[in-house]
């Protein structure tokens, strides 16, 4: 059993909207915070967003000026990632991962101890 | 460009210790924790070391992980051929409000 499973991962146009979905199981998904991290071609990995177990705390990458939404609900073990404005550098393999804390700030967001397979995303036109 | 430096590349050979760092800023590594991560080609990282040194279960004790002031160094010992992976340091940083990954180290077991 593969503990987070990553999907919605598409060849989409630049400028496209798009939403990946990280499913959880084999443990209590509402006691953890969780991070998207991607990795283009060739690159090193880049954190994008973090959201707390409650979901009432999320950080999020300034870089990507607002163009990415992170949430999760916990009656269902699955946490999202909605991008906008899809660009040609936004390429990539898109990864959830499972902190070991809460993630109510720095403290409490501690590493990243599981991750998930990864879901691809190609925009291009 | 990462807030956090690492070197490009590291080698060793079977056996031996290899030292892998990371350096950052007071705004990062100088004020939280920091934490590895290993990539093999083609998988998903693997969280090494969390809060500058503490090893997750499963995690051999030859690999190890250091903090003072803004560096962090991670030693792996008894270097393995299957220790050949991409390493990447990790931390919270105050300013950017977000984690911040190193720019990653390739390690080759010559």
């Amino acid at each position: 059993q593969v503990p987070l499973v990553e999907s919605g991962g598409d060849v989409v146009q630049p400028g496209k909207s798009l939403r990946l979905s990280c499913a959880a199981s084999g443990f209590t998904f509402s006691q953890y915070a969780f991070h998207w991290v991607r990795q283009a071609p060739g690159k090193g990995l880049e954190w994008l967003a973090v959201i707390s177990y409650d979901g009432s705390r999320k950080y999020e990458a300034g870089f990507l000026n607002g163009r990415l939404s992170v949430s999760r609900d916990n009656s269902k073990n699955e946490m999202y990632l909605q991008m906008t404005g899809l660009r040609h550098d936004d390429s990539a393999v898109y990864y959830c991962a499972r902190d070991r804390g809460l993630g109510m700030g720095p403290p409490s967001i501690v590493g990243l101890e599981v991750w998930g397979r990864g879901t691809t995303v190609v925009v291009s036109s | 460009q990462s807030v956090l430096t690492q070197p490009p590349s590291a080698s060793g050979t079977p056996g031996q210790r290899v030292t892998i760092s990371c350096s950052g800023t007071s705004s990062n590594i100088g004020d939280n924790f920091v934490s590895w991560y290993q990539q093999v080609s083609g998988t998903a990282p693997r969280l090494l070391i969390f809060s500058n040194n503490l090893r997750p279960s499963g995690v051999p004790d030859r690999f190890s992980g250091s903090k003072s002031a803004t560096s962090a160094s991670l030693t792996i010992s008894g270097l393995r051929s299957e220790d050949e992976a991409d390493y990447y340091c990790a931390t919270w940083d105050d300013g950017l409000s977000g984690w911040v990954f190193g720019g990653g180290t390739k390690l080759t077991v010559l």
